[in-house]
């Protein structure tokens, strides 16, 4: 299984709700991320997690919340979230040591703040 | 720290031109990675190609091509005989070794995007 397999691929909710984005994968990869994309622009890093620990928050703001309850599973929680939070997220992967062979990038949630 | 500059914003052609993409780094790290992905109006990332700081071989893959010029700090990318469904929007990345030193992961810091549109 050489994939990163993100739910849902699309969400609309609105600013007083909570949900969870998920992402999962089966390569063995110890280091996972979550990105941010909005329309016309490249992916902006949010967080990174190691070994299942939170090693870099890019100063996201606490409305989302990241979640790595096992070495394959990685979640985002969001609530109270604002329209200018609307974007596409993504999701990666990689080894965690300093030889990488690559990124393996999710699909995507398009995610619509209403 | 870490910067990727890609200085064409948008470049447009016409089907079966070569067309070449820049890609400038910034990095005090002596091992890096530098990597070119595609983005289709669909939203997923396509993984093109990879490249460590100690291997400065130009790679060929069917129709792309890469230069990379350490001397320079640039990983250029070119498509040979474009066609439409070359059309996306073509990012360049970097990530420095040393972020995972820590068992840090690693910050894989991505270029503006080049939108590339392809023209029958």
């Amino acid at each position: 299984d050489t994939e990163v397999t993100q739910t849902p691929k699309h969400l609309v909710m609105g600013m007083t709700n909570k949900k969870s984005l998920k992402c999962e994968q089966h390569m063995g990869h110890r280091a996972m991320y979550w990105y941010k994309q909005k329309a016309k622009k490249p992916p902006e890093l949010m967080f990174v997690y190691s070994y299942e620990k939170l090693s870099i928050n890019e100063s996201v703001p606490s409305r989302f919340s990241p979640e790595c309850p096992n070495s394959s599973l990685l979640n985002l929680h969001l609530h109270a979230l604002q329209p200018e939070d609307s974007a596409l997220y993504l999701c990666a992967s990689s080894q965690d040591r300093r030889e990488i062979y690559g990124y393996t990038f999710g699909s995507g949630t398009r995610l619509t703040v209403v | 720290a870490q910067k990727v500059t890609q200085a064409q914003t948008e470049i447009s052609v016409v089907e079966k031109e070569d067309v070449t993409l820049d890609c400038v780094y910034e990095t005090r790290d002596t091992t890096y990675y530098l990597f070119w992905y595609k983005q289709p109006p669909s939203g997923e990332l396509v993984f093109l190609i990879r490249r460590n700081s100690f291997d400065e071989q130009n790679e060929i893959s069917g129709r792309y091509s890469w230069n990379f010029q350490k001397s320079t700090s640039s990983f250029n990318f070119t498509i040979t005989a474009s066609q439409v469904v070359d059309s996306a929007v073509y990012f360049c990345a970097l990530s420095e070794a040393t972020n995972f030193i820590y068992n840090q992961g690693g910050k894989l810091i991505f270029g503006q995007g080049t939108e590339l549109s392809v023209k029958p």
